[in-house]
């Protein structure tokens, strides 16, 4: 997984409450990015990073947020989960000289 | 179990065979694109990418065929083994932070 890990690996929670889930890079790459994956589409960007503190909005960002204060670390946080959040979440990263995203190995989140 | 590809479009090949995955994609502008294999329970794995200004390109068993006229991208994958049973998928890149993904097709060994 291209030195990628992501915690929780799996995580059941009931609609209302906070949930933050966490990437860790060891490979210094500039870009990362949270996606979630869904029966019937491709990988939807939620929010992606472009370096330490500079985050941006993805296609499917509503009802999350994301911090990186750290070149290895980007968060993904469901203020109030809700069940249409159910999904598996995969975070990737990109070396800022070339275009190929790797991929950690998913967090599956089930929002009850 | 899997939460992805409930509906995907299967490939069953005979193992030893050679497999032929398609994939439309959608922006004449994009310059780069990724072939992705996803086994059940895991991340997407980097297999193969290719550049708009290339036709094909080779790899270990794989060849990626880029066809720009038509937008079309092919993966084919030379004498299947059991353990290239996965999802596979495609992503195109337009050189910016977006890359658009396929929903990916389903490659069935058969023994």
């Amino acid at each position: 997984d291209a030195g990628i890990t992501q915690s929780p690996r799996h995580k059941v929670t009931e609609t209302g409450t906070p949930v933050t889930l966490r990437c860790h890079q060891t490979e210094n790459h500039r870009y990362m990015y949270w996606y979630r994956q869904d029966p019937g589409h491709g990988l939807r960007l939620i929010h992606y990073s472009y370096g330490v503190k500079d985050t941006d909005k993805g296609e499917v960002s509503d009802g999350y947020s994301v911090s990186r204060s750290k070149t290895e670390d980007f968060l993904l946080t469901l203020e109030s989960a809700t069940s249409s959040q159910t999904s598996v979440y995969f975070c990737a990263i990109r070396d800022g000289s070339q275009e190929t995203q790797y991929f950690g190995p998913g967090t599956r989140l089930l929002v009850l | 179990g899997e939460s992805v590809g409930l509906h995907l479009p299967t490939l069953s090949v005979q193992e030893g065979d050679n497999s032929i995955i398609n994939c439309a994609y959608s922006n004449s502008a994009s310059d780069y694109f990724i072939w992705y294999k996803q086994e059940s329970g895991k991340g997407p794995q980097f297999i193969i990418d290719i550049r708009s200004n290339m036709d094909k390109r080779q790899g270990q068993r794989v060849t990626v065929l880029l066809n720009k006229t038509v937008k079309h991208l092919s993966l084919q994958i030379a004498a299947t083994q059991p353990g290239d049973s996965a999802v596979y998928f495609c992503a195109e890149n337009m050189g910016t932070y977006k890359y658009i993904f396929g929903t990916g097709t389903r490659l069935k060994v058969l023994a």
